[in-house]
């Protein structure tokens, strides 16, 4: 398996409180991504990463903002949550030239109340 | 833009059946790719295949197998002799093609199979 953690697992905020979710790799891979599942949606791109300090939006990004500081860790935030941000967050990897195959961690499920 | 359709939300089978789920996608990209994913119950992504989409060559593994065809944009996914454990939700992912560069996957609505025993 593919060394992806998400912490925290589980998380239940209030509106209009910030959120922080983070995603760390073992495995050196350039790109990170940020999706979220939703019932009738399958899963969409929030933001990705292509280095250190290099992001870009993917299809759903209002309301969030990433950062990446180090190779391993990409960090996903909501400034100030909204009940239309629960969900399932789930943080993926690849590797160009690696069979082209994406890795996901495990997920954070988020509940803004 | 892209668009990966599972028309089929739901799927109940008994086991032992065989079972097909469909895959419809939209692109005017030559070159992609399209991905397979199982999410069991324990909510885990687990990647089962990729196809590239200049190799038509249908692909068989135990007992899934997928049928691609460019003509009708679609990539279906057939479980023969289904069992209890591949009870789960299916998604179907497209991806322009990238040597260099970031996979941008967009995903069906995804297929919740539930086989009874």
């Amino acid at each position: 398996d593919a060394g992806i953690t998400q912490s925290p697992r589980h998380k239940v905020t209030e509106t209009g409180t910030p959120v922080t979710l983070r995603c760390h790799q073992t495995e050196n891979h350039r790109y990170m991504y940020w999706y979220r599942q939703d019932p009738g949606h399958g899963l969409r791109l929030i933001h990705y990463s292509y280095g250190v300090k290099d992001t870009d939006k993917g299809e759903v990004s209002d309301g969030y903002s990433v950062s990446r500081s180090k190779t391993e860790d990409f960090l996903l935030t909501l400034e100030s949550a909204t009940s239309s941000q629960t969900s399932v967050y789930f943080c993926a990897i690849s590797e160009p030239g690696k069979n082209n195959e994406q890795f996901f961690g495990p997920g954070t499920r988020l509940t803004v109340l | 833009a892209q668009k990966v359709t599972q028309a089929q939300t739901e799927i109940s089978v008994v086991e032992k059946e065989d079972v097909t789920l469909d895959c419809v996608y939209e692109t005017r990209d030559t070159t992609y790719y399209l991905f397979w994913y199982k999410q069991p119950p324990s909510g885990e992504l687990v990647f089962l295949i990729r196809r590239n989409s200049f190799d038509e060559q249908n692909e068989i593994s135990g007992r899934y197998s997928w049928n691609f065809q460019k003509s009708t944009s679609s990539f279906n996914f057939t479980i023969t002799a289904s069992q209890v454990v591949d009870s789960a939700v299916y998604f179907c992912a497209f991806c322009p093609f990238q040597i260099q560069g970031a996979q941008k996957l967009v995903f069906g609505q995804g297929t919740r199979l539930t086989i009874n025993p």
